[in-house]
């Protein structure tokens, strides 16, 4: 089985100050790691993935994220937060045979303030 | 080209009424899996259609759901009867093969009063 918990329901910030939003997930089989974005009134789109290879993953707007496997993590990060990135933010897994069976975490309203 | 396109937006139904969902996924794309987020909690996977076959409906929570897809185009997912605890974001994703990026469509906010 897997699940994936963020650990912050919601994250104020000023506007240019960094960000960090926490994934850990559990699973019992090898698993894909994802991030995807909601902006208000949008569909879910995709910030970045992990599939293999280097940890350190570069996504769209200048987010990244760390892939940890001894912690079983996958933090996401921004150096300088923009009003824009003002959104919700979603952690999923999937297990690796099958590749768009998505398991989500209960996601992270990131809030920019001016 | 389009995106995934969801009808419609919002519905507000009463308990014990029919509703029906619509997915049109991007052309071409063979794969059509449903989602839905319950009560502000995690985003759920319901199922996955490959053309018109399920291949994987794991998720569909009880038999007052019924996915269909037709023809392996656009998708519909009816409920019948609706109950209270069915509101919620119906999400629907679609990709060309299901090793491929799926994309999400805006979602369809359904209330039951």
């Amino acid at each position: 089985a897997q699940s994936v918990t963020q650990l912050d329901s919601q994250v104020p910030v000023f506007e240019e100050a960094p960000v960090e939003l926490r994934c850990n997930y559990s699973s019992s089989v090898s698993v894909y790691l994802f991030w995807y974005v909601q902006y208000p009134n949008q569909g879910l789109q995709l910030l970045l993935k992990y599939l293999s290879g280097s940890t350190l993953v570069k996504g769209i707007n200048g987010f990244e994220a760390e892939f940890n496997k001894s912690q079983t993590s996958f933090h996401l990060r921004k150096p300088s937060v923009h009003i824009s990135d003002t959104a919700e933010y979603f952690c999923a897994v999937s297990p690796t045979y099958n590749f768009n069976k998505f398991y989500f975490g209960s996601g992270t309203k990131l809030n920019v303030k001016p | 080209e389009a995106g995934v396109t969801q009808f419609p937006s919002h519905s507000v139904i009463e308990k014990g009424q029919t509703v029906t969902l619509r997915c049109d996924p991007i052309s071409g794309h063979d794969n059509l899996y449903w989602y839905r987020r319950v009560m502000g909690k995690e985003i759920k996977f319901l199922l996955h259609f490959v053309k018109e076959s399920k291949q994987d409906e794991s998720g569909m929570p009880n038999n007052r759901f019924l996915a269909e897809r037709t023809g392996g185009t656009y998708s519909t997912l009816k409920v019948q009867p609706a109950e209270l605890e069915d509101s919620g974001v119906y999400f629907c994703a679609s990709s060309e093969q299901a090793n491929t990026e799926a994309f999400f469509g805006q979602g369809t906010r359904l209330t039951v009063v």
